[in-house]
């Protein structure tokens, strides 16, 4: 139980393109995704925290016009990087919060790799 | 300040014994939640064990059991007999504040890379 999907997993655009990441919670509802980003020998930074309905929460330092989060059901959450340039290339994952859990917990996806060229 | 603190950016382990993974947390609320997430080289955050912190007992799951010592603020992750597949980064991680189902943020360390020698 508890999988969560993403995809793609890998894509590369060319600069000023836009790219679209799905993520999916494949056998439970989720009120809250989370997308991070992680850099090379790093450690998750959160970006924005997506509530199914609603507008998402975006961390500070974050461009809201640029990484576009839709949160459309209980299931699905979009993130598109708009006009991506080369310093967008990175490990985007997404994770999802059960909608009844107690704990908190957050099951992720296996992640995208963006490479902007 | 930190809010979780990983000491060991890296360690090597000897194939069936076990290993200690430090984690240390700092916050002022008295209900919280503690993870572990291991990444393989795939990228995948896998969960791996949860310590509530008004949890009296210490979590375990299989080989994964949590040394959680509140007054210290740590919440060192424990792995017996290790195998070659643990080989991976781990993170620990907190919740801050009651679990309210739903839209509670994790914060997570620098994680530490375990590589395990057979």
């Amino acid at each position: 139980g508890a999988v969560v999907s993403q995809h793609p997993s890998w894509v590369i655009c060319k600069s000023g393109t836009s790219v679209k990441i799905e993520c999916r919670s494949l056998d439970f509802q989720a009120t809250t995704m989370f997308w991070y980003r992680q850099f090379p020998k790093q450690s998750l930074m959160l970006m924005a925290t997506s509530n199914e309905g609603s507008k998402a929460t975006y961390e500070q330092g974050v461009e809201k016009d640029k990484f576009l989060i839709n949160h459309a059901s209980l299931t699905l959450s979009t993130l598109t990087v708009t006009s991506a340039h080369p310093e967008d290339s990175s490990f985007y994952i997404c994770s999802a919060q059960p909608q009844r859990s107690g704990l908190g917990e957050q099951y992720f996806g296996p992640g995208t790799r963006l490479t902007v060229t | 300040a930190q809010k979780i603190t990983q000491t060991q950016p890296g360690m090597f382990v000897q194939e069936k014994e076990a290993v200690t993974l430090d984690c240390t947390y700092d916050t002022s609320d008295q209900s919280y939640g503690l993870f572990w997430y291991k990444q393989p080289s795939s990228g995948e955050m896998i969960f791996l064990i949860y310590q509530g912190s008004y949890d009296e007992q210490n979590a375990t799951e299989g080989r994964y059991s949590l040394n959680f010592q509140k007054a210290r603020k740590s919440a060192n992750l424990v792995i017996s007999a290790s195998q070659l597949g643990d080989s991976a980064m781990y993170f620990c991680a907190m919740r801050e504040g009651v679990s309210n189902f739903g839209n509670e943020k994790l914060t997570f360390g620098t994680g530490t890379r375990l590589t395990i020698i057979p």
